[in-house]
């Protein structure tokens, strides 16, 4: 079974654009996750995904947003961004309820100039 | 708040050597608790789990044992290889997302 899939791997963009990547969970797999790591700050969460419903929020500004296809699959945005917003942002996905294992993706990496 | 506490890195051992990296963990009821690993350049890749009190996760030689009483989730290898050279983390789930420690990066040296 193919494991969780972001695109793109890696981004270069300048302060004030915006960015969408994107995250194919393993088959099956109905609930996806987003965390943001960053030397100073670790991992973090951002959103959490299912049904096309957000579920849970972490506390990041209105500029990050997210949404979630009938099919699983998932984008993540960020408008209007910053310096600070490089990081690393991972794709996590689990089948259906609470406690179950996340599975993570191989994560896409921003660069913001 | 939920919060997870691990020691700082980085952890520096020979081959063959025992490993423990230790985590704690503050919670209200009794989460999931999770130890990942993230090698260079790479996601995180599940290492082992624990569901309950007193379960045993094991994967690969690691272990950790989930202890209520002590809210700890020790991670232990009897003998590190070159290989294990990574970064760990240990995370408990809560209300449907994981919660991370600071991660500990370790050192393998042959």
């Amino acid at each position: 079974k193919a494991g969780v899939t972001q695109t793109p791997r890696y981004l270069i963009k300048t302060r004030g654009q915006q960015v969408t990547l994107s995250c194919s969970p393993i088959s099956g797999h109905r609930s996806v996750s987003w965390y943001q790591q960053t030397p100073g700050q670790g991992l973090q969460f951002l959103f959490e995904y299912f049904s096309e419903t957000q579920r849970n929020k972490g506390n990041f500004p209105g500029r990050f947003s997210g949404r979630q296809f009938s099919n699983s699959r998932s984008e993540m945005n960020v408008s209007t961004l910053e310096l600070g917003d490089s990081a690393l942002y991972l794709c996590a996905s689990s089948l259906l309820v609470q406690q179950e294992t996340q599975y993570f993706g191989p994560g896409t990496r921003l660069l913001v100039l | 708040g939920n919060s997870v506490t691990q020691m700082e890195g980085p952890v520096t051992l020979s081959e063959e050597a025992f490993l423990t990296i230790n985590c704690t963990y503050t919670a209200t009821g009794y989460p999931s608790l999770f130890w990942y690993v993230q090698y260079p350049g790479e996601g995180l890749q599940l290492l082992l789990k624990a569901t309950k009190a007193d379960d045993k996760g094991s994967n690969k030689g690691f272990e950790a044992t989930y202890r209520k009483e002590t809210t700890s989730f020790h991670l232990e290898k009897g003998s590190v290889q070159v290989s294990d050279s990574a970064v760990y983390f240990c995370a408990l789930d809560s209300s449907y997302k994981l919660i991370f420690g600071s991660g500990t990066r370790l050192l393998v040296r042959p």
